[in-house]
């Protein structure tokens, strides 16, 4: 059966330091794969998602980057962080035109 | 993506039927209407989809108009693990990448 897995579950950054943070996917090949971000009190907003490796569509200009080095590998980064990145972030996938599957998410505070 | 437009909040007692309201007047022929839920702390969980006919499963079932302009999702008897936040989306077949847009859902609360 497919998982998905993300880690950190929490973590608190200062502001200024680099973040990363890692979704793998198994189970399944070529799936099509998403970070999310939910500000507290939010909705969730679709940040990047990636239809193969090396291949990265940004929904919205930000502070943050996406890679996915491997097949079932997506990674978000930022080299230096800001307050407003705080937030619970969510990675999903997609094998086909139905239904996604989300991570548990990391909740991230930047102080 | 066609906009989707829901209550901000709804309330049911336990073991009641809910019937939560989607209207998406704007959807086009190859959408599909999606239901997710996000439980406190938790991602979204998928709960139903659906085409033109009703559709059940063992989690809801999806009532949609003959003209597809609105949907209702139906939790047949609420439980107090059914409060969450439920989300009406719609999304087009076919896209390469089948994005996912979330609104702002319903906030289901359910009282003992």
């Amino acid at each position: 059966s497919q998982t998905i897995h993300q880690w950190p579950a929490t973590l608190v950054q200062p502001v200024g330091s680099p973040l990363s943070l890692e979704c793998t996917v198994e189970g399944t090949s070529n799936p099509n794969l998403y970070w999310y971000r939910q500000a507290a009190g939010r909705g969730l907003q679709l940040l990047f998602y990636s239809v193969g490796i090396g291949q990265i569509s940004s929904e919205v200009p930000q502070n943050l980057s996406a890679s996915r080095p491997q097949d079932r590998q997506f990674i978000l980064s930022s080299k230096k962080l800001l307050l407003s990145d705080s937030g619970f972030y969510l990675c999903a996938w997609s094998p086909d035109s139905y239904g996604y599957t989300f991570g548990s998410g990391t909740r991230l505070t930047v102080v | 993506d066609a906009k989707t437009t829901q209550p901000n909040s709804m309330e049911s007692n336990e073991e009641e039927p809910v019937h939560l309201p989607c209207n998406h007047s704007t959807i086009s022929g190859t959408d599909y209407i999606h239901w997710y839920r996000q439980l406190p702390s938790q991602g979204p969980e998928y709960v139903i989809h659906g085409l033109t006919s009703n559709v059940n499963n063992r989690m809801a079932s999806l009532a949609i108009a003959e003209d597809r302009k609105s949907s209702t999702l139906i939790l047949h008897r609420a439980t107090l693990r059914d409060a969450a936040v439920y989300y009406c989306i719609l999304r087009r077949y076919g896209g390469a990448t089948n994005k996912l847009i979330f609104g702002t859902g319903t906030l289901l609360a359910v009282q003992p």
